[in-house]
């Protein structure tokens, strides 16, 4: 079964930094277009960043500096690093799978969510 | 950044009825547009690409329409299992952008 299971996340004061792990089975992490999207408590869903298959990445403009997307081929992982974290960035973040074919720059499959709160 | 309007914000419908929600773009994004389905506490599920593409699984209740800068999801009869909140995506350029969301709410 395709599966993206997280890890990482919690508490972290303002200023500070976390890496969030997206571990994937049954598929090849860098065949696809990887995303992350995140969701703010109570709110509407934000794309947050891509890494192609041929390791180009993207960013939203509210991390762009700060955030760093990469993989680790060997261990079929995405990763999210996030530095100089702000209140803004409390958000519940989802790893997704962009699928091959017809389907564009749209998510099939995704994580379940890891909570990142920052606050002090 | 491509901005996205849904409309309503929220929508009360009982079971059976047909729903529809509209998402607007603030420019052109010819077919480039996905719509999903969240409940909550979980991730979100892709319905719909290509403005009118059923995703492979999804009942065929559910079917998207439009093109440019307005497109419709509709659910023909609404079932116990469609209440949740629905999101409209673009991705015609980046940043790709989400639209606030409907709420399907139970009558």
């Amino acid at each position: 079964e395709v599966q993206l299971v997280q890890t990482g996340g919690g508490l972290i004061q303002p200023g500070g930094s976390l890496r969030l792990s997206c571990a994937a089975s049954e598929f090849t992490v860098s065949n696809n277009y990887m995303s992350w999207v995140r969701q703010a408590p109570g709110k509407g869903l934000e794309w947050v960043s891509i890494i192609y298959s041929a390791g180009s990445t993207y960013y939203a403009d509210s991390v762009k500096g700060r955030f760093t997307i990469s993989r680790d081929n060997s261990n079929n992982t995405l990763y999210l690093q996030m530095n100089s974290l702000r209140a803004e960035d409390t958000a519940v973040y989802y790893c997704a799978r962009t699928p091959s074919g017809s389907y564009g720059l749209t998510f099939d499959q995704w994580g379940q969510g890891t909570l990142v709160t920052v606050s002090s | 950044d491509i901005q996205m309007t849904q409309s309503p914000s929220t929508l009360s419908a009982s079971v059976g009825d047909r729903v529809t929600i509209t998402c607007r773009a603030s420019q052109s994004i010819s077919r480039w547009l996905a719509w999903y389905q969240q409940k909550p506490g979980k991730a979100p599920k892709l319905l719909i690409y290509k403005a009118s593409s059923l995703e492979s699984g999804v009942p065929s209740r559910f079917s998207g329409s439009g093109s440019g800068t307005e497109f419709t999801l509709t659910i023909s009869s609404l079932q116990p299992d469609d209440f949740a909140t629905y999101y409209c995506q673009q991705y015609n350029s980046y940043g790709l952008t989400f639209g606030g969301g409907t709420k399907v709410e139970i009558k």
